[in-house]
């Protein structure tokens, strides 16, 4: 049973659209969300951490969210820059110090 | 300073040959871990390290993997007798914190095995 499940796998926005990036876990005891942006080639980029449900981050266009069971990813007037592929990993009292990730969301946004 | 850089950025081996992956975490970030990134799916972990201590290598697919941090800052990841199922993304983090919390990655490198 997948532990980190991400939706969609892929997802397409014209400039300006705005969506979201669902990641939900299936585990208890978290210790932390974790947001990551992946560009073709490159390691994960730190994006946000969450700690609690209610939590909320923001950056430029971004904002996460936490409840009990998942997060989201808002991307608000999305442009180009911002295709990439959006990761979250979970760090659970039973996994020690590894994050476990889920398979990602391929966000292209097209001008 | 500079992030995790990792060392060589592109390795192609024959099946059979060993490997040697090099990792240099940011500088006095006591936890490094190693994660095998497949085509298509997120990291998966491999092993870490708090200093020079290997704390966790349940990752770890076969003991052909071998990983080793002893003096607590560059790190080596060694695949012996490498096959084709081991191609894909080696990627290193590394963190200020024992926690695991605020790890940040280096580009990786790309195995192939033909």
């Amino acid at each position: 049973e997948d532990q980190v499940t991400q939706s969609p796998e892929a997802l397409r926005l014209q400039e300006g659209e705005s969506s979201s990036l669902n990641c939900s876990y299936t585990v208890s005891g978290l210790r932390g969300l974790f947001w990551y942006r992946q560009d073709p080639g490159k390691g994960p980029e730190f994006l946000f951490t969450l700690y609690s449900a209610g939590e909320e981050k923001e950056k430029e266009r971004l904002k996460a969210t936490l409840t009990k069971k998942e997060s989201f990813l808002h991307i608000t007037a999305p442009k180009p820059e911002d295709s990439a592929t959006y990761l979250c990993a979970v760090l659970h009292v039973e996994y020690g110090n590894k994050l476990v990730f889920g398979a990602g969301t391929i966000l292209r946004v097209k001008s | 300073g500079a992030g995790v850089s990792q060392s060589p950025r592109y390795k192609v081996a024959k099946r059979g040959q060993d490997v040697a992956l090099r990792c240099d975490p940011i500088s006095g970030h006591v936890s490094l871990f190693w994660y095998q990134q497949a085509l298509g799916q997120g990291p998966e972990f491999l092993t870490y390290f708090q200093n020079e201590a290997q704390l966790d290598k349940s990752g770890l697919p076969s003991d052909r993997f071998f990983a080793e941090r002893p003096e607590g800052s560059v790190s080596t990841l060694k695949i012996q007798r490498t096959q084709q199922e081991d191609s894909a993304v080696y990627l290193c983090a590394s963190s200020r914190l024992v926690s695991g919390n605020e790890q940040f990655f280096g580009p990786g490198t790309r195995l192939t095995v033909l």
